[in-house]
């Protein structure tokens, strides 16, 4: 059974770091690609990148200079850093395969 | 970027009609690989997104036949033949063809 959950803190501050972590089962992440969405509250979807089964990334522009997606094979893990956050990065944010993660709300502020 | 227009934005249907909804691409969604990455998802309330269909019409696993989606190059369409209580919430396409992916902005699903 393919499963995605997304961890990580609920509260950040502004101008600081945002770490998240994407723990799937049920596949293996040098076999599927794993993408990171997310969705401010009340609006709509916004693809922000993506691990490719063979570890290449790609990147949203509008977020590449902040984003860095990276996975650990061994633990089934797929990491999201994003830098600089502000207040409109408050957002639940998913991780994907064909299945969707429950998400994690993150609110940034002070 | 590909931007990805749906509409309409709210839909209002009674229970056992039809419903449609449509999504339209700024460029085809043809990819090199021959195969047209457009998926449909649904979001119901409180939940997170659910995929119905990929590749333009191919339905996921669980999903009833009651959903079809059809379409090419850059028109594509979302019809549920008999809109049933647990239909209800937004639906999105979403193109994964081209980097970055993107997603329509959703259309509401209500009931009549």
């Amino acid at each position: 059974q393919v499963q995605l959950k997304e961890s990580g803190p609920g509260l950040v501050q502004p101008s600081q770091t945002l770490s998240l972590t994407c723990t799937v089962s049920g596949f293996s992440l040098m076999d599927y690609s794993v993408h990171w969405v997310r969705q401010p509250p009340g609006k709509g979807l916004e693809w922000m990148g993506r691990m490719k089964y063979d570890g290449d990334t790609y990147y949203n522009s509008a977020l590449k200079s902040r984003l860095s997606i990276s996975r650990d094979t061994s633990k089934s893990q797929v990491f999201l850093k994003m830098n600089s956050l502000q207040t409109e990065d408050t957002a639940i944010y998913y991780c994907t395969r064909a299945e969707w993660g429950q998400g994690v709300m993150v609110t940034v502020s002070s | 970027d590909v931007v990805m227009t749906q509409t309409p934005v709210s839909l209002s249907v009674a229970i056992g009609q039809p419903a449609s909804i449509s999504c339209k691409s700024s460029q085809s969604l043809v990819h090199s690989d021959g195969k047209t990455y457009l998926n449909w998802l649904l979001q119901r309330p409180g939940q997170s997104p659910k995929r119905l269909i990929y590749l333009v019409s191919k339905l996921d696993s669980g999903i009833p036949d009651r959903f079809s989606g059809s379409g090419s190059e850059t028109d594509f369409t979302l019809k549920i033949s008999r809109v049933e209580a647990d239909d209800l919430g937004v639906y999105y396409c979403l193109q994964g063809t081209h980097f970055p992916n993107t997603f329509g902005a959703g259309t509401k699903l209500e009931l009549k």
